[in-house]
């Protein structure tokens, strides 16, 4: 059974924190992805890596970063968190094989993190 | 998602058809999703269809591809109360990595 874990369902912090988010694949994917999601807004691409060291900026990338240094493990990083990052953060992953039933993502069940 | 787009919220009762409607801008796009995202839990893949079909049937399930008019429609027949969730339009575009996902739509059952 394919598995993407997330390392925290919820997570409280305090402004000016320095906030990891992890998250880690056991189906040996390429690519991996960090969303955030809020209401009306769907889901909005942060950051993604296509193989291990590599990362691409989403549609969102300011005041995040991230590090593959494992190709199972994918982390986000608030440098410093503010309270328009309370969200929910979605992590994906997908293989790099073409074709649209290996293009699927597969989701972690996402943490609901509280800037305050 | 700019791109993609969907109603927010729809409203069924128990044992009729439900119909979500997407609609998308970008041409060259090669597949396109549906997923289903449950309270308190990630998304998952409920089907997809390539954009060279018109018509996908999935048991309870119906996807259906006007590539015209850039839109795409899931029926669920038979809605369930268990069928409650928020449904994820998405497309992929030829050779990228990103997929772009639509607000969602949150899919109430009345029982």
């Amino acid at each position: 059974d394919v598995k993407v874990t997330q390392s925290s369902r919820y997570l409280v912090k305090r402004t000016g924190e320095k906030v990891f988010l992890e998250c880690v694949q056991d189906m040996d994917h390429e690519n991996m992805f960090w969303y955030r999601q809020d209401p009306g807004l769907g889901l909005r691409l942060i950051y993604f890596s296509y193989d291990v060291k590599m990362k691409e900026k989403g549609d969102i990338p300011e005041g995040y970063s991230v590090s593959r240094e494992k190709k199972e493990r994918f982390s986000l990083i608030l440098e410093s968190a503010s309270t328009n990052q309370t969200s929910m953060y979605l992590c994906a992953s997908s293989p790099r094989l073409a074709g649209a039933w290996t293009d699927t993502q597969y989701f972690g069940p996402g943490t609901r993190l509280t800037v305050l | 998602g700019e791109d993609v787009e969907q109603s927010l919220f729809l409203s069924v009762r128990e044992g009729d058809s439900s119909v979500i409607n997407c609609t998308y801008t970008d041409s060259s796009s090669t597949y396109l999703y549906w997923y289903k995202q449950e309270p308190g839990a990630g998304l998952q893949l409920l089907t997809y269809i390539f954009s060279n079909m018109d018509m996908k049937q999935d048991q309870r399930l119906t996807v259906l591809l006007n590539k015209k008019d850039k839109h795409l429609s899931l029926r669920i027949a038979d809605t369930q109360t268990g069928d409650s969730a928020i449904y994820f339009c998405a497309e992929k575009r030829g050779g990228g990595f990103k997929t772009i996902f639509g607000a969602g739509t949150r899919l109430f059952v009345k029982a």
